[in-house]
């Protein structure tokens, strides 16, 4: 069971927006820690698409973007694209493992 | 750029050593705000941190692998490695190597994964 939790499955069909939520707790995102997602296609590197809650490498398209609240963050694609299908990851750091990073359980999009 | 690189697929028996070597080019291991990191996938499940290196040494590990891992760096091959003793059939997984950075800016200090290597599959197996 992974610190952070992220819902398994999202879809959306090409053109729609999707979000995808990570639920943390004291410990990690609602103390303040700041939280970063990945982009990956099984059998491949995974690429960092967002850093600092809610800011783009060079190369990511703005239809990706990011937030964070609370003891939550969430990703939102827009303007869904066929290329964007992969499992997405959010990561983030937890005190209460005597100073850890951690995942969430990663959630597969679908484009329908 | 940096690339990073892993070894081909691993079958280990339980209870021995993995071993995994990461080489890494564009960069020395040694330099910089970096942590030379290793991240595993087992099958059908998400990701879960193994533990890094700093590039001055310094190690941090997930609390439930501390006693098993050890992580080294070796500045002569600038390559970073990857021990885990005393395995089972739960650590078969994709085994990634990756560099985190210390990023530090206007807005903030950011510690993220920046470059990944695609994978090596290691299974545990008698």
């Amino acid at each position: 069971q992974s610190v952070l939790t992220q819902p398994p499955s999202v879809s959306g069909a090409p053109g729609q927006r999707v979000t995808i939520s990570c639920t943390g707790s004291t410990s990690n995102i609602g103390a303040n820690y700041d939280v970063h997602w990945y982009q990956h296609f099984p059998g491949t590197a995974p690429k960092l698409v967002i850093y600092g809650n809610n800011n783009r490498p060079s190369g990511v398209p703005d239809r990706i973007a990011a937030s964070k609240s609370g003891t939550s963050a969430s990703l939102t694609i827009t303007g869904l694209l066929a290329e964007d299908e992969a499992d997405y990851y959010c990561q983030s750091y937890d005190t209460g493992l005597s100073g850890s990073w951690v995942f969430g359980g990663g959630t597969k999009l679908t484009v329908l | 750029q940096v690339q990073l690189q892993e070894p081909g697929p691993r079958l280990v028996k339980p209870s021995e050593t993995l071993s995994l070597t990461c080489t890494v080019s564009g960069g020395p291991v040694r330099s910089g705000s970096y942590y030379w990191s290793w991240i595993r996938q087992p099958p059908g499940k998400g990701l879960e941190w193994i533990g890094y290196i700093y590039s001055s040494g310094n190690t941090n590990y997930y609390p439930s692998l501390r006693s098993r891992v050890i992580i080294s760096l070796d500045s002569s091959k600038n390559q970073f490695s990857l021990n885990v003793r005393s395995v089972t059939t739960a650590d078969t997984a994709v085994y990634f190597c990756a560099r985190g950075v210390l990023d530090c800016r206007p807005t903030g200090c950011f510690e993220y994964i920046e470059y990944w290597a695609q994978g090596t599959l290691v299974t545990v197996s008698s």
